[in-house]
């Protein structure tokens, strides 16, 4: 079957660096994306990697090693806005997407 | 440019009636994607098409649930008769996808939030 896992739930302190850790077992892998989703909001795009190693952009970065089946979402100087869910999703052999059940990040002052 | 655009935002209605979501994707998409949403079950694909052809519906629920795209502007779900465990947020996504454009990430609409009492 097809399985990603993910932290239920982090917490952080404001200004700090939180990793949000994903592993996956999928049938073949097409790349690997990470969502956004805020409270009563829509999942927004954050990041895809394909190819191993770590892609920055901004305050995020997301890493990825295909032989371990390990992906992470790194995130710095933490805001208060960062307070969110974030969902790790694999592109499957078929093109499908196959989403995790996403980490609930809390951020503390 | 707009996003996929859903309609109606929220939705109130009494068990055994009909219930009709409605999705614009964005344009040039060629994938469109439907998604429940609940506490426990967390994001759970129900169908989607490629090219207004639906290609994967395994993830509808029960018969009471219908799909359908007329046209590469526009998609429906359709749920009849309705009941309380379908009280969800439903979303409509839209992406650029094929192998070619494997790194297109998929595009979400602000979801329906449907409560059947």
């Amino acid at each position: 079957g097809q399985n990603i896992d993910q932290p239920t739930e982090m917490t952080a302190t404001e200004g700090a660096i939180v990793q949000i850790n994903c592993t996956y077992q999928t049938s073949g892998f097409n790349g690997l994306f990470w969502y956004q989703q805020h409270a009563g909001e829509a999942p927004t795009f954050l990041s895809y990697n394909v190819l191993d190693g770590l892609e920055e952009k901004g305050r995020f970065s997301s890493f990825l090693s295909r032989s371990k089946g390990y992906s992470y979402l790194l995130l710095k100087e933490l805001q208060m806005k960062d307070s969110a869910s974030y969902l790790c999703a694999v592109l499957d052999s078929n093109y499908q997407l196959i989403w995790g059940a996403g980490t609930k990040l809390i951020i503390k002052p | 440019d707009a996003g996929v655009i859903q309609s109606p935002r929220h939705e109130v209605t009494e068990m055994g009636q009909e219930v009709t979501l409605r999705c614009k994707p964005i344009s040039g998409h060629n994938s469109l994607f439907w998604y429940r949403q609940t506490m426990m079950r967390g994001l759970e694909l129900l169908i989607y098409f490629n090219n207004n052809v639906p290609i994967d519906d395994s993830g509808m629920p029960e018969d009471r649930f219908s799909a359908k795209m007329p046209n590469a502007s526009f998609s429906t779900l359709k749920i009849q008769p309705s009941e309380p465990r379908d009280s969800a947020v439903y979303f409509c996504a839209s992406s650029l996808a094929g192998t070619e454009h494997s790194n297109q990430p998929q595009h979400f609409g602000d979801g329906t939030r449907l409560s059947i009492l």
